[in-house]
């Protein structure tokens, strides 16, 4: 257990919705990161987050976004979905510190999927 | 921006042989290098990281691996696998990103181990 909870475990809906993943970082844990896992992608960065602000952005597509509260969790929107959006997203979480050097701890992951 | 290419998209052993998993880098600066390890089902989980000073890194589980810089490999070793073993590796380099960081991951390793 990494520490690092997500919900929902899984997740199915329909093309054209929206959905929201959430995430709870480890305790002390101030970088909060978004990956998503696709069979055709492999493993891609999104997004990430530092003590509320957004401070990196990788190949995240403009139907999605994503924030950090006060209280450090994070969610991630996805909206008019595809049937291409269907794959596993993960959250980690580190302390966001030392940056480059810093252990991301991953969430177990919410499977999307899209019909 | 810096990559990950890892050798052998399925690779399997007996159990109680040697496990190899093979990563070489590209970067034009020092990279922080990373091995996790996907059981079914499950989220990553670090099995041991390079940052600077000793470039022989012990991990869990007793998989170690040995930063090469003239060969900018990374490769992942065992001594003796175990079922248990079996799994998805994935070799990742974290790298800037903006004003933050991100971990850039290789296209994995499936790991069999047979009787």
């Amino acid at each position: 257990d990494s520490g690092v909870t997500q919900t929902p475990k899984h997740l199915i809906t329909a093309t054209g919705q929206r959905v929201t993943l959430r995430c709870s970082p480890r305790s002390g844990d101030l970088s909060v990161y978004w990956y998503q896992q696709s069979l055709d992608q492999g493993l891609q960065f999104l997004i990430q987050y530092y003590n509320g602000e957004e401070r990196a952005k990788g190949n995240i597509l403009e139907r999605f976004s994503a924030q950090q509260f006060p209280d450090l969790h994070s969610e991630l929107n996805l909206s008019s979905l595809e049937l291409g959006d269907s794959a596993l997203y993960f959250c980690a979480s580190s302390v966001g510190i030392s940056g480059n050097t810093d252990t991301q701890y991953f969430g177990p992951g919410t499977r999307l999927t899209v019909l | 921006a810096q990559s990950v290419t890892q050798l052998g998209s399925h690779v399997s052993v007996s159990e109680g042989a040697l496990v190899l998993l093979r990563c070489n880098y590209s970067s034009s600066v020092p990279p922080y290098l990373f091995w996790y390890v996907q059981y079914p089902n499950q989220g990553l989980q670090l099995l041991l990281k390079y940052t600077t000073g000793a470039t022989l890194v012990k991990g869990i589980n007793g998989f170690e691996a040995e930063f090469k810089k003239s060969e900018t490999s990374f490769h992942l070793t065992k001594p003796s696998a175990h079922m248990s073993d079996a799994a998805e590796y994935f070799c990742a380099v974290s790298e800037s990103a903006g004003g933050g960081n991100k971990l850039t991951f290789g296209t994995g390793t499936q790991l069999k181990v047979e009787l």
